[in-house]
């Protein structure tokens, strides 16, 4: 069966880390491109990186130089790690595969993972 | 990046048609066709049911149809029915070469 599971999410205070998994069933991650995409309680859908299936890797200007986006191809999993944690990170995060290469259109989610920022 | 703005609700009998509207700028929904919209079920994950401004992928039923004028793209459900009670959100291409997402609609059936 073809699916996404995260895995990762939990309490953290702020300026803390933080790293979530993605665990792929069914396709190759690394020849897709693979997204995150976070929502924050009651709000609507923000992406956050993709890494291209070249290992190219791009961020929300929201999460630039805070978040690193990684794969390892011998799991079969996606990564999102998460430094210096702020109250507003909080969020639903997902993980979301394009496999129109570039096109960002999301068709597979996982069911995603609850991080919460808080003291 | 401003997200493309989207009603924040929009209702209609079971049956009827609705138009949900995503006016963005020249920067995204005006200068490229990679429009997609996703419907979301409260506690569940986005699902795509329109992509490429009107394409849909299979199993999404042809009730929903997308098209696009200008910087305004729109997805409409014809016969509405109580399943498709949801958000909905549309997502654009943007000239930063990452995408972002509209406002989000919440669909009422009455």
């Amino acid at each position: 069966e073809v699916q996404l599971e995260e895995s990762g999410g939990g309490l953290i205070q702020p300026g803390g880390s933080l790293r979530l998994s993605c665990a792929a069933s069914g396709f190759t991650v690394s020849s897709k491109y693979m997204n995150w995409v976070r929502q924050a309680p009651g709000k609507g859908l923000e992406w956050v990186s993709v890494i291209f299936s070249s290992g190219s890797t791009y961020y929300a200007d929201s999460v630039k130089g805070r978040f690193a986006i990684s794969r390892d191809n011998s799991k079969n999993t996606l990564y999102l790690q998460m430094n210096s944690l702020r109250a507003e990170d909080t969020a639903v995060y997902y993980c979301a595969r394009d496999q129109w290469l570039g096109s960002y259109y999301f068709d597979l989610w996982g069911r995603g993972t609850l991080v919460t920022v808080s003291s | 990046q401003s997200a493309p703005t989207q009603p924040a609700s929009v209702s209609g009998s079971p049956g009827q048609s609705i138009t949900i509207s995503c006016t963005g700028t020249s920067s995204d929904v005006g200068s490229y066709n990679y429009v997609s919209w996703y419907q979301q079920h409260p506690g569940k994950a986005p699902n795509l049911i329109i992509y490429g401004v009107s394409s849909r992928p299979s199993g999404v039923p042809d009730r929903f149809s997308g098209s696009k004028s200008g910087n305004t793209a729109s997805l409409t459900i014809s016969g509405l029915q109580s399943e498709d009670e949801a958000d909905y959100y549309c997502s654009s291409y943007t000239s930063t070469s990452t995408p972002v997402f509209g406002t989000g609609t919440k669909v009422s059936v009455l």
